[in-house]
């Protein structure tokens, strides 16, 4: 399996400010995600981090709220930019690994914003 | 429109009795798949199920897989407090490897 770590695992904010949240996978991954899960909520994805390109967004996420970047093939960050109350959630990264055909997930960034 | 429906959306139950988690949609998916997620983890993949009337057994779990493709059942015996967790079921949708989350289940077990 892969092993996933995020940081920081949770933080508190004032609103207007941003804040990025890191994923480090042990291994080589084919893709990797990030997705938000609001209190007491399911997961949605938020958008596919690509290697060395833009990310793929999903309808309701754009790029100016939710900038995400993946310089390699094991580390992508995610900034929540100009945050409101309405952020607060958990933000989850997750890999699809080359040698498992299954994701796996970060533990995630508990982010509330006051 | 959520295109994963789950029931119940809450569960509270004593360690020993049986219940049964329903996930169901009005699509058609080639594979299914089951998580758990407890507190303060990310979900963790329990099963995939890819065969119309598809069962799959993980020691007390059952999984189901309806025979049109389009609902699914995870079924729990003698729960237990290690049980407790909230359940995902996902199926894969649009692009190749982007998972669409149903509304989840929050199963407490308790003594």
């Amino acid at each position: 399996s892969a092993v996933i770590s995020q940081k920081p695992s949770r933080d508190i904010c004032q609103r207007g400010t941003s804040l990025t949240i890191q994923c480090q996978v042990d291994s080589q991954v084919t893709m990797m995600f990030w997705y938000r899960q609001q209190p007491g909520q399911s997961l949605t994805l938020i958008a596919t981090a690509n290697q060395g390109s833009e990310a793929t967004y999903e309808s309701g996420f754009v790029i100016d709220k939710f900038p995400i970047s993946r310089p390699n093939l094991t580390f992508s960050t995610l900034t929540v930019s100009n945050m409101s109350p309405e952020d607060s959630s958990i933000y989850l990264c997750s890999v699809l690994t080359i040698s498992y055909n299954e994701q796996f997930f970060g533990p995630g960034t508990r982010l509330t914003v006051l | 429109t959520q295109l994963l429906e789950q029931s119940p959306q809450f569960l509270s139950i004593q360690e020993g009795e049986n219940l049964t988690v329903y996930c169901n949609s009005s699509s058609v998916f080639s594979s299914l798949q089951w998580y758990r997620q407890e507190p303060g983890e990310g979900p963790v993949l329990l099963v995939t199920v890819v065969t119309g009337g598809e069962v799959k057994k993980l020691k007390r779990l059952t999984f189901q897989f309806g025979d049109a493709r389009k609902d699914s059942s995870l079924h729990i015996t003698a729960a237990q407090t290690g049980d407790t967790g909230l359940y995902l079921c996902a199926a894969l949708t649009g692009t190749a490897s982007k998972l669409t989350f149903g509304t989840g289940t929050r199963l407490q077990v308790t003594l």
